[in-house]
């Protein structure tokens, strides 16, 4: 089982709509999480991070966390072109690994004009 | 300059030769990591240093290896690399200790002759 998880995509949303976008973890003692864009051929560039259950807002991006179920998600509304991008989630790997990010494949979001 | 700098951006090595990364942060930050970032996979964690320590070594060949000889500097020497070494090579720091969000320079695109 890959310790992170997300759909690749493509997620094809029309602008101005929410694209929402998933990501589940297999490590139970995860206690930190984020989300970075990465735009073709650039570095990634953290987002949003979330450390405890429930939702996390800033400014167009909510950070969405449920421990129990082992998932994390992000929202993105008014979504523009701009938005258009791979999403990574990474999850840091339990308290006896602290350093360790492991990050999922990434979703591809196309916002439509 | 500010965040975190990589140079050079591109490099072209035949398998003989004997290169070096450099990656420079300028936030403040005592934790530094080497990525690799390879077409429709995951990032790779390679190495962790913390406190100019090195934490974390994922398994990586010897042809790679790291130097950190204080804590805004970091290195990736390379030599006798093969075709599949073929990548971007992210830095990335952070504060050291659990769950701190890493952020990321702009990579080195390295191709294997």
């Amino acid at each position: 089982q890959k310790e992170v998880e997300q759909n690749s995509g493509p997620l094809s949303v029309p602008e101005g709509a929410i694209a929402s976008l998933n990501c589940t973890y297999s490590d139970r003692g995860s206690q930190s999480f984020f989300w970075y864009r990465q735009y073709s051929g650039k570095s990634p560039e953290l987002i949003m991070f979330i450390y405890s259950n429930g939702d996390k807002e800033d400014g167009r991006f909510t950070a969405q966390l449920n421990k129990a179920s082992q998932y994390v998600s992000l929202l993105i509304r008014d979504s523009q072109p701009s938005d258009s991008a791979t999403y990574l989630c990474a999850v840091n790997v339990g308290l006896s690994n602290d350093y360790k990010l492991s990050f999922g494949a990434g979703t591809t979001v196309t916002v439509r004009a | 300059e500010t965040g975190v700098t990589q140079t050079p951006r591109h490099l072209v090595m035949g398998m003989t030769n004997k290169k070096s990364l450099k990656c420079e942060q300028h936030l403040g930050h005592n934790a530094m990591y080497w990525y690799k970032q390879s077409a429709k996979k995951p990032l790779e964690l390679m190495f962790v240093y913390s406190l100019e320590e090195r934490v974390e070594n994922n398994s990586v060949p010897s042809r790679f290896s790291p130097e950190c000889p204080n804590s805004s500097h970091l290195f990736l020497h390379l030599h006798t690399l093969q075709p599949e070494d073929s990548a971007l090579y992210l830095c990335a720091s952070s504060q050291a200790g659990g769950g701190q969000p890493q952020h990321f320079g702009d990579g080195t695109r390295l191709s294997i002759l």
